[in-house]
């Protein structure tokens, strides 16, 4: 299975700040990277899928990059609503896996 | 919209069985893979399995060793998944999702349905 390794695995930041969350594949997935947002107690949502390119409807202060093994998500001014856990998924192989998970707190 | 609902979850015993249903609604059903994908209790998400849109390609994550079976009934727009000899380590939300192609992203996802695998 691929592995995905994300860092950090939680994060403290406050509103306004530039955050970013980085996720590692033990093998190259090309741009098959997808991101997203979980809240408490609600199902995940689709964030960023190709590496780069935003989900409908989510706001352009989320972005993502990268390809081969390195990627991040970076948001570019911290919104109140935009704490939460951030995950990522690799859909190169058939068998997905998702990242462990970055948790973003408020500072 | 699109609309995903589970229903079937509920405490199980340890060796127990539990079958899962997804309702979907909002789009052309047949013609996307469906995923369950697990979370449980304040652990980061598992991928569950996959099924594609005329229920020819089926992959299970290798954990759950073939306990599991995805189907679906694209007649009744519903997913399934049919849970066999659960172990407590099973105990999780269960989310049912709509898969787009290429990418495989997850676009829309269900509310979720909590098994408990417990004596």
């Amino acid at each position: 299975d691929i592995q995905m390794t994300q860092s950090p695995s939680s994060l403290s930041a406050s509103v306004g700040d530039r955050v970013t969350i980085s996720c590692r594949a033990s093998q190259s997935i090309s741009s098959y990277l997808n991101w997203y947002q979980q809240k408490p107690g609600k199902a995940p949502k689709l964030l960023i899928y190709a590496a780069s390119s935003l989900q409908s409807g989510v706001p352009s202060r989320f972005s993502g990059s990268g390809s081969g093994t390195d990627f991040t998500l970076t948001i570019s001014s911290l919104q109140p609503e935009d704490f939460a856990t951030y995950y990522c998924q690799q859909s190169y192989s058939t068998l997905i896996t998702f990242g462990q998970g970055t948790r973003l707190e408020i500072k | 919209e699109v609309q995903l609902v589970e229903s079937g979850g509920g405490l199980v015993q340890p060796g127990g069985s539990l079958r899962l249903s997804c309702a979907a609604s909002g789009f052309r059903f047949g013609s996307y893979d469906m995923t369950w994908v697990r979370q449980a209790p304040g652990k980061g998400l598992e991928w569950v399995s996959v099924i594609s849109g005329g229920g020819d390609r089926i992959y299970y994550a290798d954990s759950l060793k073939g306990r599991f079976t995805i189907s679906r009934d694209n007649s009744k727009n519903t997913l399934h998944l049919q849970m066999n000899s659960l172990r407590v380590e099973d105990t999780a939300v269960y989310y049912c999702a709509k898969g787009l192609p290429q990418f495989a992203q997850l676009e829309s996802w269900g509310q979720g349905t909590l098994v408990t695998v417990s004596s």
